[in-house]
């Protein structure tokens, strides 16, 4: 059974603030992908990443793949109240539907 | 449509009595799943949907729970005989594509209380 474990579960920081949260699996991933979901809606999809060692970013949003694919870090850089929410790291072995982990809870006081 | 609708958005029902949930993906979207959210859980795995291939089944917790998807486009989650363990959100979503690695876009979810 293919597990992603995420860190922190919760996040409370200040307006401007940096923040770096993680996702990490025992197992290799084809694809894992981060997802921000908001009270009452579903989680909505922001980046994909396929290739060891990837990164990519997202305005103020970094992304980066593990060299193993076992790993994901997703670092925002002077942070918004508008990037509450909770953030979900998922991931597949390619023809497995995604796995989810729990999820971190971000708050940004302005 | 625009986005995956799903409906109700809210359910409360009493122990014991059967549910259904609608989902209608995204107009062209082949792949379709069901997750369940619990509270301070992720997001469980319950049914896909691809095409008119057999679903993937693996996911649903117990033989209370089926789903069927008609036509290839809308699909219903059924839960007979609810249990209080069944409260929480279900989540739908629908791909383009059939591999995971493409991403979902989800609907709001219905959240369903069992009281």
């Amino acid at each position: 059974t293919q597990l992603l474990e995420q860190s922190p579960q919760f996040l409370s920081i200040q307006e401007g603030e940096n923040l770096t949260v993680y996702c990490n699996s025992s197992s290799v991933f084809s694809s894992l992908q981060w997802y921000r979901q908001e009270p009452g809606e579903g989680p909505v999809l922001l980046v994909t990443v396929v290739t060891g060692g990837e990164v990519k970013k997202l305005k103020r949003l970094t992304f980066q793949f593990g060299d193993a694919r076992k790993d994901s870090s997703l670092h925002i850089t002077a942070a918004q109240p508008g990037d509450t929410g909770l953030y979900l790291c998922a991931g597949t072995s390619g023809n497995t539907p995604l796995v989810f982990g729990k999820g971190t809870r971000l708050s940004v006081i302005a | 449509g625009a986005g995956v609708s799903q409906s109700p958005s809210n359910k409360v029902t009493e122990k014991g009595k059967d549910v259904e949930l609608r989902c209608d993906p995204i107009s062209g979207h082949t792949a379709l799943y069901w997750y369940r959210q619990s509270l301070g859980q992720g997001l469980e795995f319950l049914i896909y949907f691809q095409g008119n291939s057999a679903p993937d089944k693996s996911g649903l917790p117990s033989d209370r729970f089926s789903a069927e998807r008609t036509g290839g486009s809308v699909s219903t989650l059924t839960i007979q005989r609810t249990q209080q363990e069944d409260s929480a959100v279900y989540l739908c979503a629908s791909s383009g594509r059939p591999r995971a690695s493409y991403g979902y876009t989800f609907g709001s979810g219905t959240r369903l209380t069992v009281v």
